[in-house]
């Protein structure tokens, strides 16, 4: 039972433009957000996170939303540069720093 | 501040050997965790240690995965015997704080990526 699903294995997009990566969940019960970017062969990075009390936390190029309601969250890169080519995770808890669950990812391509 | 540090990067081995991995954290990070990635997967978690007591095991295969983490710093991960299916990346995180006052980031290590045949 996948709980944290990510639909769109890949993703392109124009240099410049926006990029929006989503991410939905099944468990009510998780309150607690993150998105992490992969390149090959390194460890996933931290980007940005949120808390269920919000519902939306920026951070320079890169805006999350959460949709309580909706079970659904989106990572929302402006403007999109080549050096964000990646595969983005999405990752959820119940609680902070318990037992996270990531999505199987996106990969974006920014195209120069 | 040196990061999450893991060894070896890569490891090849038959069916029904045994393997181990190893990880440093960041200095005075209390949580460690070890997670799985299966190639196309997001990353499972395996086991979370705080300090040096696990918090949560309930994902990882006893039968033949074990992990420590002595003296609340290094931790080890062995799998005795491996399946074709434990063929992954292995990686290591570790974060500041405990669930009392954490402080929002999983620092990731670049992973050891084991293959059985």
């Amino acid at each position: 039972d996948q709980q944290v699903k990510q639909n769109s294995p890949s993703l392109s997009v124009q240099e410049g433009r926006i990029s929006i990566l989503n991410c939905d969940y099944t468990n009510s019960m998780f309150d607690y957000f993150l998105w992490y970017k992969k390149y090959p062969a390194e460890g996933p990075t931290f980007l940005i996170s949120i808390s269920s009390i919000k519902d939306k936390n920026e951070d320079g190029r890169f805006t999350v939303f959460l949709n309580k309601s909706a079970k659904h969250l989106s990572l929302h890169i402006v403007p999109s540069q080549p050096g964000d080519s990646a595969v983005y995770f999405c990752a959820a808890s119940v609680g902070y720093g318990q037992n996270f669950v990531f999505g199987p990812g996106t990969r974006l391509s920014v195209l120069p | 501040e040196a990061g999450v540090a893991q060894s070896p990067r890569y490891k090849i081995i038959e069916k029904r050997q045994s393997v181990a991995f190893w990880c440093n954290p960041i200095s005075g990070h209390a949580t460690l965790y070890w997670y799985q990635q299966i190639l196309g997967q997001g990353p499972k978690l395996l086991i979370q240690f705080q300090n040096n007591g696990v918090v949560d095991d309930s994902q990882l295969p006893k039968d033949r995965f074990s992990a420590e983490r002595l003296k609340g710093v290094d931790s080890t991960l062995k799998i005795q015997p491996a399946k074709l299916e434990d063929s992954a990346v292995y990686l290591c995180a570790s974060s500041r704080g405990t669930a009392g006052d954490w402080t929002g980031e999983l620092f990731f290590g670049e992973g050891s990526r084991l293959t059985v045949l």
